[in-house]
């Protein structure tokens, strides 16, 4: 079965740090997602994105964050300047289609998450 | 604004026990409703979703849920756990395109 790849599967940062953090969508999908998990809370939409646009974010999403598809097989998420409370798991998801559609969530393929402690 | 609510973070059961995982949700209009698993190191995957056309959901790996409009509940059952049910368990709700989750519920398997 075909899957959403993310690496690293753990990254440990200093505070003020830029990461990236890496994800290989399933290779036919159009629409692109980064979701984050801080440890015991929801997990939380950050941002979706298509045809090399940002087509909904989160208030999370603030200027610290930036997503690319740079080469048309990678889809990353970078922290500018990492902060404390942006450690959190983080998981990429793809989907064939968008929209409020049940057959679209059904779509949703997740990737197995990036742990990312920033000390 | 849509929100779930998964009541108790952790739950523990013998095997073959029933399995009884809880969420709530709120919503003003109806909604789209979705249980997904997470097993150690894997990402989350779809175990069922409410669609709007039979209120008793059937899922993958002998989990079911009902919708109950009237309690605004849909509760993820399974008759008889089994080892390998261990993982944590999420709740969720659709907002367009995006997806609205509880905090989870991480099912504990005794032998």
């Amino acid at each position: 079965e075909p899957e959403v790849t993310q690496t690293p599967s753990h990254q440990v940062t200093q505070m003020g740090q830029e990461v990236i953090l890496r994800c290989v969508p399933i290779s036919n999908h159009l629409y692109f997602y980064w979701y984050r998990q801080i440890l015991g809370q929801k997990v939380e939409f950050l941002v979706s994105f298509y045809n090399n646009e940002i087509s909904e974010k989160s208030e999370i999403f603030d200027d610290q964050f930036s997503v690319e598809r740079p080469d048309g097989s990678n889809f990353t998420l970078k922290i500018r300047s990492t902060k404390l409370e942006d450690s959190a798991m983080y998981f990429c998801a793809s989907s064939v289609t968008a929209g409020v559609s049940t057959a679209t969530n059904e779509k949703l393929f997740f990737g197995s998450g990036t742990q990312l402690s920033v000390l | 604004a849509q929100s779930v609510t998964q009541l108790g973070s952790h739950v523990s059961v013998s095997e073959g026990a029933l399995v009884l995982l809880r969420c709530n949700y709120s919503s003003s209009v109806p909604p789209y409703l979705f249980w997904y698993v997470q097993y150690p190191n894997q990402g989350l995957q779809l175990l069922l979703k409410y669609t709007s056309a039979a209120t008793l959901v059937k899922g993958i790996n002998g989990f079911e849920a009902e919708f109950k409009k009237s309690e605004t509940s849909f509760h993820l059952t399974k008759p008889s756990a089994h080892m390998s049910d261990a993982a944590e368990y999420f709740c969720a709700v659709t907002v367009t395109d995006k997806l609205i989750f509880g905090t989870g519920t991480r099912l504990q398997v005794f032998p």
